[in-house]
């Protein structure tokens, strides 16, 4: 299985400061016959499912603030928050889906 | 908009089967597109992927838990459905139904999930 480790498991950020999570696969998730990242975030606040963010590593849901970006490639990801609103405060996990099966990170807790 | 609703008995007995039923509402559960999954959170932890099935009945589970998933489909009442045999205290979670886009064989990123449920394995 590849395993996704993030890091920090918890931060916590001042209200409009940027918020940055890694996230680091235990082998290449970069398939290198369409070069794209099989990766994915969500956001999950208490009480409620999962929400997907971004997937391809780089590319926005629609709807989802502009405020998140995702990059990196291969092995090493980064979700960044750009300016901290209080409805960020949630835990966010990354996705393989490269491999089989696919697997997500332990998660990362975002406070005020 | 498309959404998921799960439904199942929110506690278990152990060694007994855990049976979850979900059902889409705004959307067809038919086409190639879509895979329809399961994954679990016990409290307080991470994501599991279980399972998924498309609409044509092909299975992928996680190895992990293979030998005791079984996920099957219901196209006429626009349903797919969890049998998770032989549980214990650590099959304890929130189940959650999904829908994963699908970018390989049995795999995909997951675009819409339903509110998940509480299943709880006790005596």
């Amino acid at each position: 299985d590849i395993v996704m480790t993030q890091s920090p498991d918890s931060l916590a950020v001042s209200l409009g400061e940027r918020a940055t999570i890694n996230c680091k696969s235990s082998q290449s998730v970069l398939y290198s016959s369409d070069n794209k990242n099989y990766l994915a975030w969500y956001q999950q606040k208490p009480g409620q499912p999962p929400k997907l963010l971004i997937n391809w590593a780089s590319i926005r849901e629609s709807g989802v603030p502009d405020r998140f970006s995702g990059s990196g490639s291969g092995t090493d990801f980064t979700l960044t928050i750009s300016s901290l609103q209080a409805e960020d405060v949630a835990v966010y996990y990354c996705q393989q889906y490269y491999g089989v099966p696919q697997t997500f990170g332990q998660g990362t807790k975002v406070e005020i | 908009q498309l959404q998921l609703q799960e439904s199942g008995p929110g506690l278990v007995k152990p060694s007994e089967t855990l049976s979850l039923t979900c059902t889409l509402s705004g959307g067809s559960i038919s086409g190639n597109i879509y895979y329809w999954g399961c994954v679990r959170q016990p409290p307080g932890k991470g994501l599991e992927w279980i399972g998924s099935i498309d609409s044509s009945g092909n299975t992928y589970y996680s190895p992990t838990l293979k030998s005791r998933v079984t996920i099957s489909v219901d196209a006429s009442r626009n349903q797919f459905s969890l049998k998770l045999s032989s549980v214990t205290a650590a099959d304890t979670a929130v189940y959650y139904c999904a829908r994963l886009t699908i970018t390989g064989t049995s795999r995909g990123y997951f675009d819409s999930w339903g509110q998940g449920t509480l299943v709880t394995v006790s005596s």
